[in-house]
């Protein structure tokens, strides 16, 4: 079993909608939630990142992260054409070791 | 300021040969990780270099090596290739992934493809 876990999709929404996006985890041990959005033929990008239970928003992307259920979500709002990508939920294991979900293809109709 | 720079994009390689990939991080940044990505396991952890120290390897085969330069370039090797081991390769510095508010950035990879 993955360490986290994540429904590779794919998904696919009309422009201007409200995406979730979600992953769960296995370690208790996980303290930091990161999200990476990924364009083809691209390297990950650090969208987010979160520490421990709580939420954190950034314009219209907002994380949450549930430490009780070991629940990580993404919520992209108004979400665009500009916003298809496969978005990748991470969590940071010791200091230097990033442990990633399969990642979700997400497309944006217009 | 430029990224994270990885050399060569593309590589294609017969079974059995070894093969080199190159990171150059950004400037300043001292710690450099290494991932492979496949469509079947997704995004994978090689190894992490911090000061030309090897400080974290995952659990791949011994044919998997790296080792970073005084500069803090970052150079890995995958001897006696193998079919699986087609795949992107990513690299990812940061300043010191200790503070994570630096964050990791990562290159567009080198896709390696084993015939």
């Amino acid at each position: 079993q993955k360490e986290v876990e994540q429904d590779p999709g794919p998904l696919s929404v009309p422009e201007g909608a409200i995406v979730s996006l979600n992953c769960t985890y296995s370690n208790s041990a996980f303290q930091y939630f990161m999200w990476y959005r990924q364009y083809s033929r691209k390297g990950p990008e650090l969208l987010m990142y979160t520490y421990s239970s709580g939420n954190k928003e950034d314009g219209r992307f907002t994380a949450q992260v549930d430490k009780s259920s070991k629940y990580i979500s993404l919520f992209i709002r108004d979400s665009q054409p500009s916003d298809s990508a496969t978005y990748l939920c991470a969590s940071l294991q010791g200091a230097q070791k990033l442990v990633f979900g399969q990642g979700t293809r997400l497309t944006i109709n217009p | 300021k430029a990224g994270v720079t990885q050399t060569p994009r593309y590589l294609i390689k017969t079974r059995g040969q070894q093969v080199t990939l190159s990171c150059s991080p950004i400037s300043g940044h001292r710690s450099v990780s290494w991932y492979q990505q496949t469509p079947g396991q997704g995004l994978q952890f090689l190894f992490e270099y911090f000061s030309e120290t090897q400080r974290n390897k995952g659990n791949f085969p011994g044919r998997f090596s790296g080792r970073q330069f005084s500069n803090s370039r970052s150079e890995m090797n995958v001897s006696t290739l193998e079919l699986g081991d087609s795949a992107l390769y990513l690299c990812a510095s940061s300043l010191d992934p200790g503070a994570v508010n630096y964050g990791y950035t990562f290159g567009s990879g080198t896709r390696l493809t084993v015939v």
